[in-house]
């Protein structure tokens, strides 16, 4: 079975700074999806990134943007420019190859991260 | 926009009451998912069904039963509710196959008292 590793509960930064969350999960596929889903307070779970285990080329979406180490079983994320309404849960997650049938989610514990204005 | 609605943002029941929760999505999603999450134990899966009438325990299926009759609904039913299933319950909907994203509900924050 799969596992992800959060080792950060809580994190926090200077607003306008950069940040990364870490990420470490054990599997013995090749072939998978990692997430990273942001959950501001009281609001609805949403995603930040997705990447695909077979590009190497790290994903990006805006200000925020993965250092995916296939090798080392890595996955971090890195916030640019901190704002306040990055304030918010940030769960990694992984998911099996792209066949019918794999597509539960298996979590990491979750890192709070606060920004200090 | 995909929407995932759920039947409560609250609920309070007593030990034993049977509690049905109740999600819908409106973007025609084969996959449906139940998760429980705690402080601590980021998100557990409890159950999924990836068409109606199917259904698969996810790693913490102990004290829940689901049911799928319309595609676009997946309840989650706690037969005799416990203190140790107080807790906060996301539901999830996602296409099959490829890895698309999982789409999420608000939530319901069950306390059982």
């Amino acid at each position: 079975a799969q596992t992800v590793t959060q080792s950060q509960p809580e994190m926090s930064v200077q607003e306008a700074e950069t940040v990364t969350l870490s990420c470490t999960y054990d599997t013995s596929e090749s072939d998978y999806y990692l997430f990273w889903y942001k959950q501001p307070p009281s609001r609805q779970m949403i995603l930040v990134i997705r990447q695909e285990a077979y590009k190497q080329q790290n994903a990006t979406e805006n200000r925020f943007s993965v250092n995916f180490q296939k090798a080392a079983k890595s996955f971090s994320l890195k916030i640019s420019d901190s704002q306040l309404g990055d304030a918010a849960m940030y769960f990694c997650a992984y998911r099996s190859g792209p066949y019918f049938g794999n597509e539960k989610l298996t979590f990491g514990t979750g890192t709070r991260l606060t920004i200090i204005p | 926009d995909v929407k995932v609605t759920q039947s409560s943002r609250y609920l309070v029941k007593r030990t034993g009451e049977k509690v049905f929760l109740e999600c819908v999505q409106d973007m025609d999603h084969e996959n449906m998912f139940w998760y429980r999450q705690d402080p601590g134990l980021g998100l557990r899966l409890i159950y999924f069904s990836y068409d109606v009438k199917m259904k698969e325990k996810g790693d913490i299926p102990e004290g829940y039963s689901v049911s799928r009759e319309k595609k676009e609904r997946f309840s989650l039913i706690l037969e005799s509710a416990s203190t140790n299933q107080t807790s906060m319950y996301l539901c999830a909907s996602t296409h099959g196959g490829s890895g698309y994203e999982q789409y999420f509900g608000p939530g319901t924050r069950l306390t059982v008292t």
